[in-house]
């Protein structure tokens, strides 16, 4: 069982307030870092998929980068806005296509 | 293009009484997982099948679930019987072929209580 961590475990910010969060993983058997954000009552969804170091994604006000020599991956947020609010799950995806969660990060933005 | 289906959205059972829930991948998609999401936890993999063969299941805790995947296509998941513990959001997601570093689709879950 890969061992993904997340953290802080939840964040309270205020609107226009930019942020960010930190997945930690097992740098071997690498293949793929998978950023999910999860809003109450809908499916999770895909925001990035990474595979190489020093990777970095863009899609809007959010943002990833990506360091698979020391296992890690930062989600950024710039100008944090109330629609943000969600838990935000990073996975692992290792040989075999299998991917390992971490516990999320459950972001409050207060308006 | 249709998302993964899952059904029923909530369920609410007495322990020791059994449940199934049920999930339609897309199309195509031949990698099918099965998620445990306990409130405030991260997803939890229970079984991971590639078409109708079991990839994982070492998380599946086999006395009471149970699951399968005729013809690769549809799955279930069967929860016989039920403990105040198996509280939780059931999700189900598909992807494409192994060793693809694609994203995987969630259907929204199944949210069960156990009471």
């Amino acid at each position: 069982i890969l061992n993904v961590e997340q953290s802080p475990q939840s964040l309270h910010v205020q609107e226009g307030d930019s942020t960010n969060f930190t997945c930690s993983f097992p740098s071997s058997n690498f293949y793929a870092l998978h950023w999910y954000r999860w809003e109450t009552a809908k499916s999770p969804e895909a925001l990035f998929v990474m595979t190489l170091n020093g990777d970095e994604k863009k899609k809007g006000r959010i943002s990833a980068t990506l360091n698979t020599k020391e296992g890690y991956s930062y989600l950024y947020i710039k100008g944090s806005q109330p629609e943000d609010s969600a838990t935000y799950l990073c996975a692992l995806n290792n040989a075999g296509n299998m991917l390992t969660f971490g516990g999320g990060t459950r972001l409050m933005v207060k308006p | 293009e249709a998302g993964v289906a899952q059904s029923p959205r909530y369920k609410i059972i007495e322990k020791r009484q059994s449940v199934a829930f049920w999930c339609n991948p897309i199309s195509g998609h031949a990698t099918l997982y099965w998620y445990q999401q306990i409130l405030g936890q991260g997803p939890k993999l229970l079984i991971q099948f590639q078409n109708n063969g079991v990839v994982d299941d070492s998380q599946l805790p086999k006395d009471r679930f149970s699951a399968e995947r005729l013809k690769g296509v549809d799955s279930t998941l069967k929860i016989q019987p039920a403990k105040l513990e198996d509280s939780a959001v059931y999700l189900c997601a598909s992807s494409l072929p192994p060793h693809s570093v694609t994203e995987a689709f969630f259907g929204q879950g199944t949210r069960l209580t156990v009471v």
